[in-house]
């Protein structure tokens, strides 16, 4: 079936510096989720890219969907506390199959003020 | 996202018992989905639902059954608990098969 990976599983950096969380997929994706979830709390949808080699910027907060639609990149420029929580990618394949989302595993931002 | 509510928030019970889990919502959508998250395991997807009529399997259904008793209730049961079932299960709609999934404030079950 279906697997998506992502990397890496926990990622701890000082308050202002940068952070990077990979997704990469078995197989091909129609389309790839982001989601964030606060400790405590339940995820929440960042955004959705569709088309191959897609950009999408969000303030700090930057996400790239391969040109091979297999991986997809979350990046978040200058990370401030209130980014700390887990990051989780989400994809579904194109085509018929089971519907709902093939999570990734997350990565946990923990930051050091 | 107080649009989609679960019920009960925490629950603790024993091997063998008999659990409902109950997800409400009142976003008019037609899809419902129950995962649950373990720790390092992400979120797996156990059932999901188009509307009444339409249930379906997730990747983890083992164990477990639900019932869609209208458009806006989703409900998981485990019919005989057991402690590997302890984790955290979340409610989930969607307006369409690729849209965003909206997602309840989750269950905490712990089975002894």
């Amino acid at each position: 079936g279906q697997q998506v990976m992502q990397i890496p599983q926990y990622q701890h950096v000082q308050e202002g510096e940068d952070f990077t969380t990979y997704c990469n997929s078995s197989t091909t994706l129609s389309n790839i989720q982001w989601y964030k979830q606060r400790p405590g709390g339940h995820p929440v949808f960042l955004i959705q890219l569709v088309k191959s080699g897609e950009v999408k910027k969000q303030k700090r907060l930057t996400f790239q969907f391969g040109e091979a639609k297999k991986n997809s990149s979350l990046h978040i420029t200058a990370t401030q506390t209130t980014d700390v929580g887990t990051y989780f990618c989400a994809g579904h394949t194109g085509g018929g199959g089971a519907d709902g989302l093939t999570f990734g595993k997350g990565t946990h931002l923990i930051i050091q003020p | 996202d107080a649009d989609v509510t679960q019920t009960p928030r925490n629950r603790i019970t024993k091997t063998g018992k008999r659990i409902m889990l109950e997800c409400s919502q009142t976003k008019g959508h037609d899809r419902m989905y129950w995962y649950r998250q373990d720790p390092g395991l992400g979120l797996r997807l156990i059932y999901y639902s188009f509307d009444v009529k339409d249930i379906n399997k997730g990747e983890i259904s083992d164990g477990y059954s639900v019932s869609r008793q209208a458009q806006a209730k989703f409900s998981l049961s485990l019919e005989s608990a057991i402690p590997n079932q302890t984790a955290l299960y979340f409610c989930a709609t969607s307006v369409s098969r690729r849209g965003e999934q909206f997602f309840g404030p989750g269950t905490r079950l712990t089975v002894l």
